[in-house]
């Protein structure tokens, strides 16, 4: 069983330009969620998709955006960046739409850099 | 919102000695409750969740939580600590408004000393 994988590991930017960040879900897993953890600080939820629609939305700005394909992997998507969007990006997936019922499966994250 | 609270920012224990970390959450009814662990450089693992029933839950690692509605409390405990249990702790809570998501603490980095 493969797990959940992230690319890449790490990519520095600067300020203003734009990041694509992608994620492979576990296998038969059809919901992924993303995260965003600043240093020393627990993850914040940005965005859940299942089955290719958006279903779930933190407190995030619309400069991040995400899609979902369908084999189910997903992309992270950041315009403008700014120096506070340094942080590691975590990929989660589960099965089921993402209820609690279901755990949701971490991959290592990719570290984003801005300069 | 439901949020959780982690007292504790950095906890150390010697190696063989019992280890409790500190949870506290903000909710009416019963949440969705889970711990989780992170190694330096990696990701997320689930320990344990919570979610209805008995309320001593028993996870992987020789970990174990319990859930007190009273005190609002879902305590992550272990008898003995290992060396390899050094790692940042996360305890979230499920928060169904947007999506399913976890809405994670701040952490707790455990420090084992020998």
């Amino acid at each position: 069983e493969t797990g959940v994988t992230q690319s890449p590991t790490h990519l520095i930017k600067t300020r203003g330009q734009q990041v694509t960040l992608r994620c492979s879900s576990q296998s038969g897993h059809n919901t992924v969620s993303w995260y965003q953890q600043a240093l020393g600080q627990g993850p914040q939820f940005i965005f859940q998709y299942y089955r290719e629609e958006e279903n779930g939305r933190g407190n995030f700005p619309p400069r991040f955006s995400g899609l979902q394909f369908p084999n189910y992997s997903s992309e992270l998507n950041v315009n403008a960046l700014e120096l506070d969007d340094s942080a590691l990006y975590l990929c989660a997936s589960s099965l089921g739409g993402g209820g609690f019922n279901q755990p949701q499966h971490f991959g290592d994250g990719t570290r984003l850099s801005i300069l | 919102a439901q949020s959780v609270t982690q007292p504790d920012i950095h906890i150390t224990v010697s190696e063989g000695a019992s280890l409790e970390l500190r949870c506290n959450y903000s909710y009416g009814a019963t949440p969705y409750l889970f711990w989780y662990v992170q190694s330096p450089g990696q990701g997320l693992q689930l320990l344990l969740k919570y979610f209805s029933g008995d309320t001593l839950v028993q996870g992987i690692k020789g970990f174990e939580a319990e859930f007190k509605r009273s005190q609002s409390s879902f305590n992550l405990r272990k008898p003995s600590v290992h060396w390899s249990d050094a790692a940042e702790y996360f305890c979230a809570v499920g928060e169904s408004n947007s999506g399913y998501a976890l809405n994670f603490g701040k952490g707790t980095s455990l420090l084992v000393t020998p």
